[in-house]
């Protein structure tokens, strides 16, 4: 079992606000990390696929950085809404078919 | 668009009870995932499948078992259920390396 780990767990902030948030995930054997936007009473949903180093993906308001040799990758919102509001995953994989999947950041934005 | 269709929402069985999870996709995906979810503890894999009648054991495999017979479908089987296999249950679908796409899920209450 390889140990990915999301940090922090939760976060509430306002509306307007910039965030980000951490995963962090084993340096050695990197093949691939996924960003995953999870709703309540829905199902996850991809965000960004992520495999060079170095490499940033964009979406809208929302962006992630990729450090492999480190083994972390960011995500960040920027001007949060509430529809912003969801559990973020992030999985990562030194296959290419299996996904560890961290535990997720729970993210609330207030109006 | 992707369609990972889960047999059913929710489901209630008895200890003891053989119980079939169904998850169909319609994408021609190689892989096919089973995750379970429990409250602070994330997504866990319990098996998945890169081909038809290939399967590999995830981090939590026991007590279940699967099922590959056609690429477009994969089968979660829980022997002998126990109350500790109360969870809701993901299935997802991928090609290598690309996202996963998941179900809605079914929520299963083993009583």
């Amino acid at each position: 079992i390889l140990n990915v780990e999301q940090s922090p767990q939760s976060l509430h902030v306002q509306e307007g606000d910039s965030t980000n948030f951490t995963c962090s995930f084993p340096s050695s054997n990197f093949y691939a990390l996924h960003w995953y936007r999870w709703e309540t009473a829905k199902s996850p949903e991809a965000l960004f696929v992520m495999t060079l180093n170095g490499d940033e993906k964009k979406k809208g308001r929302i962006s992630a950085t990729l450090n492999t040799k480190e083994g972390y990758s960011y995500l960040y919102i920027k001007g949060s809404q509430p529809e912003d509001s969801a559990t973020y995953l992030c999985a990562f994989s030194s296959t290419g078919n299996q996904f560890y999947f961290g535990t997720g950041t729970s993210l609330t934005v207030i109006p | 668009d992707v369609k990972v269709t889960q047999s059913s929402r929710y489901l209630v069985k008895r200890t003891g009870e053989k119980v079939f999870l169904e998850c169909v996709q319609d994408m021609d995906h190689e892989n096919m995932f089973w995750y379970r979810q429990d409250p602070g503890l994330g997504l866990r894999l319990i098996y998945f499948s890169y081909d038809v009648k290939m399967k590999e054991k995830g981090d939590i495999p026991e007590g279940y078992s699967v099922s590959r017979e056609k690429k477009e479908r994969f089968s979660l089987i829980l022997e002998s259920a126990s109350t500790n296999q109360t969870s809701m249950y993901l299935c997802a679908s991928s090609f290598p390396v690309q996202p996963q796409h998941f179900g809605d899920g079914t929520r299963l209450s083993i009583l």
